[in-house]
């Protein structure tokens, strides 16, 4: 019964291709995260998403777009991928009316 | 915007020792700070946090103290177990929103 959870745990693409991550709550949450974390293990935050509104961090390239097919749901698409894509990304989620996010287990890409 | 340091990036402690790692904010606005334990290959589980209105919480062996004026917050591990051994990480966020997390500290316990 895990809580926030995320599909593939590892993803290994050559540059140039297309991916998609996905990220399943069964918390019944309302806001859901993406972030980042390099390879010196800094964590930054990507985008926060509910069902009225995206927030992007104005550094995040275009090339990577949230998409929640519904209320448990916040994918990952990434386009055009680039050797500096390469991370473990991080889903989380959060009640409204709470202060903790709860994170996922973490899909680490290598993008060759 | 949040500007979040944490010190030190790595801390050895023997086993049964106690472990500090302090964090400082820079928006004052900022009034709950949570704490992640991320362990090797695992995502960041929460520990323990605090709000602007209280200044120490403890959790068994574990302890947050806040200093609102100073900004600044720390994380007391006491009787520290080879378990304890993790990448620490604070946080600094207004209402759950936007959370900016430090770089993390590398705490190995040893046996």
């Amino acid at each position: 019964d895990t809580a926030v959870s995320q599909t593939p745990k590892y993803l290994v693409t050559q540059m140039g291709n297309d991916k998609s991550i996905k990220c399943e709550q069964n918390l019944g949450h309302d806001t859901m995260y993406w972030y980042k974390q390099d390879s010196k293990k800094f964590l930054k935050i990507m985008f926060s998403y509910n069902n009225k509104e995206l927030i992007i961090n104005e550094t995040v390239p275009n090339r990577f777009s949230p998409k929640s097919p519904d209320k448990a749901h916040l994918n990952l698409h990434i386009n055009s991928l680039e050797l500096g894509d390469s991370a473990v990304y991080f889903c989380a989620s959060r009640a409204r009316t709470q202060e903790t996010q709860y994170f996922g287990p973490g899909t680490r890409l290598l993008v060759l | 915007g949040e500007n979040v340091e944490q010190h030190p990036s790595t801390l050895s402690v023997q086993e049964g020792d106690s472990a500090v790692i302090k964090c400082t904010y820079s928006d004052s606005a900022s009034n709950y700070f949570p704490w992640y334990k991320q362990e090797l290959g695992k995502g960041p589980q929460l520990i323990i946090d605090i709000r602007s209105n209280v200044g120490e919480k403890k959790d068994q062996r574990i302890a947050v103290t806040l200093n609102k004026t100073a900004k600044h917050f720390s994380l007391h591990i006491t009787e520290t177990q080879p378990e304890d051994s993790a990448v620490y990480f604070c946080a600094a966020s207004t209402h759950g929103q936007n959370f900016v997390f430090g770089p993390g500290t590398r705490l190995s316990v040893l046996p």
